[in-house]
């Protein structure tokens, strides 16, 4: 099955800079790649998703990159703010396989003020 | 995107008991997974819910320990069956559909206790 690792379990920055988690993935029929925030005890939200058919996305301050060679993508967020402390996943889902996610172990954004 | 009530959101049990959890979804989905969260941990999948069929589990985890029933589009239960304290975790639904895959929503989740 999918293997999703993800890069780096903790990251602490100063308020209005960038932050950047990276994941990678083994099964290469992958073909979606969603992000997920999870405040504490709250549920995991979605907050932006790359398909294998393109290399970047972008929604205001956090985007999206996806290598499809080298089966790893990245969630960048600019202008980090104290909202944006929470726990972020990536997830890898593949055509035919029910739409199952795989997830990463997950990153704790701190954001500093 | 679908709207999902779990409940219970909280419960403590004695070990050897069962819990049924539940999760209502607002509009009718083709896809509901189950999950499980350990404390400070990611999500691992425990099995899909198969509208009127058998669920499909994941390596490591059985039918008779955590049977779930789907009986329509809306509506899927996870009973976590003679539980110990290793069970003790938050169980997480999720729900959307098939069609061209996108991510899906998940439900408040139950915060599952076993003394």
């Amino acid at each position: 099955g999918e293997n999703v690792e993800q890069h780096p379990s903790t990251l602490s920055v100063q308020e209005g800079d960038s932050a950047v988690i990276k994941c990678t993935y083994s099964d290469s029929a992958s073909n979606y790649f969603p992000w997920y925030k999870q405040e504490l005890g709250k549920r995991p939200q979605l907050i932006i998703d790359i398909r294998s058919n393109v290399g970047e996305k972008k929604d205001q301050r956090i985007a999206v990159t996806l290598n499809k060679t080298a089966k790893h993508f990245s969630l960048h967020i600019t202008e980090t703010q104290p909202e944006d402390s929470a726990v972020y996943f990536c997830a890898a889902s593949r055509p035919n396989n029910f739409n199952k996610f795989y997830f990463g172990s997950g990153t704790k954004l701190n954001v500093k003020p | 995107s679908a709207v999902i009530s779990q409940k219970p959101s909280r419960d403590i049990c004695q070990r050897g008991t069962s819990l049924t959890i539940q999760c209502q979804v607002d509009s009718q989905v083709t896809m509901m997974f189950w999950y499980r969260q350990q404390p400070g941990q990611s999500l691992t999948l425990i099995a899909t819910a198969n509208q009127g069929s058998e669920a499909t589990y994941e390596s490591g985890f059985v039918i008779d320990k955590f049977p779930i029933s789907r009986p329509n589009l809306t509506f899927s239960t996870l009973t976590v069956s003679n539980m110990s304290p290793e069970d003790s975790s938050i169980y997480l639904c999720s729900a959307g559909t098939d069609r061209a895959n996108y991510g899906y929503t998940f439900g408040s989740g139950t915060r599952l206790t076993v003394v």
